[in-house]
Parts: C-alpha cells; structure tokens; sequence
C-alpha cells in the first residue's frame, strides 16, 4: 500500500525559503521507474504542478518556478524535500506530493496547508 | 509551456445523467493525458491515465477518449458520489493541468 505525508511549516513570512518534506511507504526510489513530484493549489484554484525526481535522479522543474525550486531525495529515508525561495503571499496553496509510476501521478498525499504572511 | 483548456469550467447535471468533460491542449501531447477527481479538502483521484486507461477501481461508468489536443472524459450514468471538480493533466512535455470542471447538483 502506497502511502506519502507532507510535512513542514504552516506559516512563512514573505521572502522566507519554504522546505517542505514527503514521507512516503510502500514503494522505493531505487525502484526502476519510481518517482515524487510536488503540487500546488492555491486556496479555490486550480493544480499546478512544480517539480519532479525520479530513481535515478533525474530532476524537472515547472519552467516559470525553476529558478525558486529545488527538489532532492533521500532514498534510505523515503523521503523527498522540496525547497522554494523568496516565499510570497500568492505562493499560499496547499502542497501534494505523489508518486509517479510509468511517469503517471497514481498517488497522492492529503497536503499541507502553506500560508505567506507576515 | 503546453496549455490545456478544459470545458466548461462548471457543469450542472442530475443523477443518472450523461456528462461529457473536454480537455484542449495547446500542443499535441499524443496520448499523455490523465484525468482526476477532487472533492473539497481532499487530494486528487486518478481516474484515467494515457487518455482512456481506467485505473484499477475506477467505475467503468467513466471513460476518457481522444488523442493528439483533444480529450474527453465521459460519465454516463452520474451518480451522487461523482460531483466533484475534474482535472485534465498533460504529462507529454513537463506537467500542466487544466483549470477543472466543476460537477454540481442541477
């Protein structure tokens, strides 16, 4: 059964970095096509999507957030860490991340709620 | 960035209806589109993945269909538990998503 948790700071003040980890289980990112992508929505929005790892470390990025991303991994932990710089009010959303098999985004963590403000 | 349109942004419909979502993208994504559901406060279900695939557990009273930039995804026979906001995803060229269809109670 596969599972993921986010976990990380509820409140960021503007021009803060926000770091956020998942959690997951039931699946390995040593595992041949696995992969942990992180989403956003933004309170009564749409999805938008913001980065990407796979197994072997393979990393992508929504080109209009690239140079504010950063995504790794720590495969013996199973954990991913997203970290966005220069936070920003309109960055408040609710965070997913999921995981990807056969590059398709099957499961999905609850989210975290992540507001800016000072 | 690839764009994708989805219509109409909210549908009214009644059980036991037919409802039919579309999915435009700005550029051909062969058939690297998925569709999802969301209820409010909670995280998106896949539904249908390479544009007609059901996920295991899905009722097969949804299909999607299309290729190329144009999709479409089909519930026949609407039930109480389908109204929710639907998304269209493309995962040909990065990720994008559509803006969601509203499902609601007529």
């Amino acid at each position: 059964q596969i599972t993921l948790k986010e976990s990380g700071p509820t409140l960021v003040e503007p021009t803060q970095t926000l770091t956020l980890t998942c959690t997951f289980s039931g699946f390995s990112l040593s595992t041949s096509g696995m992969g942990v992508a992180w989403i956003r929505q933004p309170p009564g929005k749409a999805l938008d999507w913001l980065a990407l790892i796979y197994w072997d470390d393979d990393k992508r990025y929504s080109p209009s957030l690239k140079s504010r991303l950063t995504i790794t991994k720590d495969t013996p932990k199973n954990q991913v860490v997203l970290t966005v710089t220069n936070m920003d009010p309109v960055d408040t959303a609710t965070y997913h991340c999921a995981h990807i098999s056969g590059d398709v985004l099957d499961y999905w963590g609850q989210g975290t709620l992540v507001t800016v403000s000072s | 960035d690839i764009q994708m349109t989805q219509s109409p942004s909210t549908l009214s419909a009644s059980v036991g209806d037919r409802v039919t979502i579309t999915c435009r993208a700005s550029q051909d994504v062969t058939l690297w589109l998925a569709w999802y559901q969301q209820k409010p406060g909670k995280a998106p279900k896949l539904l249908i993945y390479k544009a007609s695939t059901l996920q295991n557990g899905v009722p097969s009273r949804f299909s999607g269909s299309g290729s190329g930039t144009e999709f479409t995804l089909t519930i026949s026979n609407l039930q109480p538990d389908d109204f929710a906001t639907y998304y269209c995803h493309q995962y040909d060229t990065y990720r994008t998503f559509g803006q969601g269809t509203k499902v609601e109670v007529k």
